[in-house]
C-alpha cells in the first residue's frame, strides 16, 4: 500500500528565504506526482503535477522535482513571501492505483 | 468559469438526521471524486466517479452513498449521520483519472 509523508510537519522562516519542502513515498511506480496548497479553511489549490518521465517541472517561483528511484520529490520555493504562508501537500498516483493518495502536509509560515 | 463548487458551505446534523452535499463543475471533466479532511489523519478517499454513470468506493466509503447525476454534478449522502462523520468535505474533479485534480471549497459538517 502506498504511503506519502512530509517532512518537517511545520517550518517558519524569514522573508525572502529559499526553501524546500519534502515529499517521500514508499512504492516507487507512480504514475504522477502532484503538489497542493491549502490556505486556512480553504479548498486545495493546485501547483504543480509532475508526470513520472519528467524529473521538474517549474511555476514563477516554485520548481517541483522528481526522483522516483529513491522515492522522493521537493517543492523548492525562491524568494519565499508572507504570501506563501499555507500548508502543502503532495499527493501520488500509482501505477496500479485508482486514486491519489495524499501526504499530511507541512504548514509554512513565512515571516515578515 | 466556477470551476468546482460545493453546497452547503457549514452545515450541524444531529446525530441520525440525513443531508445530501453538491457537488458541480464547470470544466467538462469526466471523473469527479468526495474526500473528508481530518485532523491527523488528512485527506482520504469516500468515493469516486471515473466518468458518468460510474462510482467506486474509496477507503472510507462506510456511511456515506453518491449519485453522478450527469456529467458535472455528483452528489455525496449521508442516510444516517453519526458523530464520526464530522469533517470537512472536498470535492474533486479532473478530466480523467490520473490527471490534475482541482478541489472545491469545501463543506464543514459537524454531527452533534
Amino acid at each position: 500500500k502506498q504511503e506519502v509523508t512530509q517532512i518537517p510537519a511545520a517550518l517558519s522562516v524569514p522573508e525572502g528565504e529559499n526553501l524546500v519542502l519534502n515529499c517521500s513515498f514508499t512504492d516507487s511506480a507512480i504514475y504522477n506526482l502532484q503538489w497542493f496548497r491549502q490556505d486556512p479553511g480553504k479548498g486545495l489549490t493546485s501547483l504543480l503535477l509532475i508526470q513520472s518521465s519528467q524529473r521538474e517541472q517549474t511555476s514563477g517561483r516554485l520548481n517541483a522535482s522528481l526522483d522516483k528511484s529513491s522515492g522522493r520529490s521537493t517543492l523548492y520555493i525562491a524568494a519565499s513571501q508572507p504570501g506563501d504562508s499555507a500548508t502543502y501537500l503532495c499527493a501520488v498516483w500509482g501505477n496500479y492505483g485508482q486514486n491519489f493518495v495524499f501526504g499530511p502536509g507541512t504548514r509554512l509560515s513565512v515571516l515578515p | 468559469n466556477a470551476g468546482v463548487t460545493q453546497t452547503p458551505k457549514f452545515q450541524v446534523l444531529k446525530t441520525g438526521q440525513s443531508m445530501t452535499l453538491q457537488c458541480a463543475q464547470d470544466m467538462n471533466h469526466n471523473s469527479m471524486y468526495w474526500y473528508r479532511q481530518d485532523p491527523g489523519m488528512g485527506l482520504r478517499l469516500i468515493y469516486y466517479s471515473a466518468s458518468e454513470g460510474t462510482t467506486d468506493k474509496g477507503e472510507v466509503p462506510n456511511g456515506y452513498n453518491v449519485s453522478r447525476l450527469n456529467k458535472r454534478e455528483f452528489s455525496l449522502r449521508l442516510e444516517s449521520a453519526a458523530p464520526s462523520q464530522t469533517s470537512v468535505y472536498f470535492c474533486a474533479s479532473s478530466e480523467r483519472g490520473r490527471n490534475e485534480q482541482f478541489f472545491g471549497p469545501g463543506t464543514r459538517l459537524t454531527v452533534l
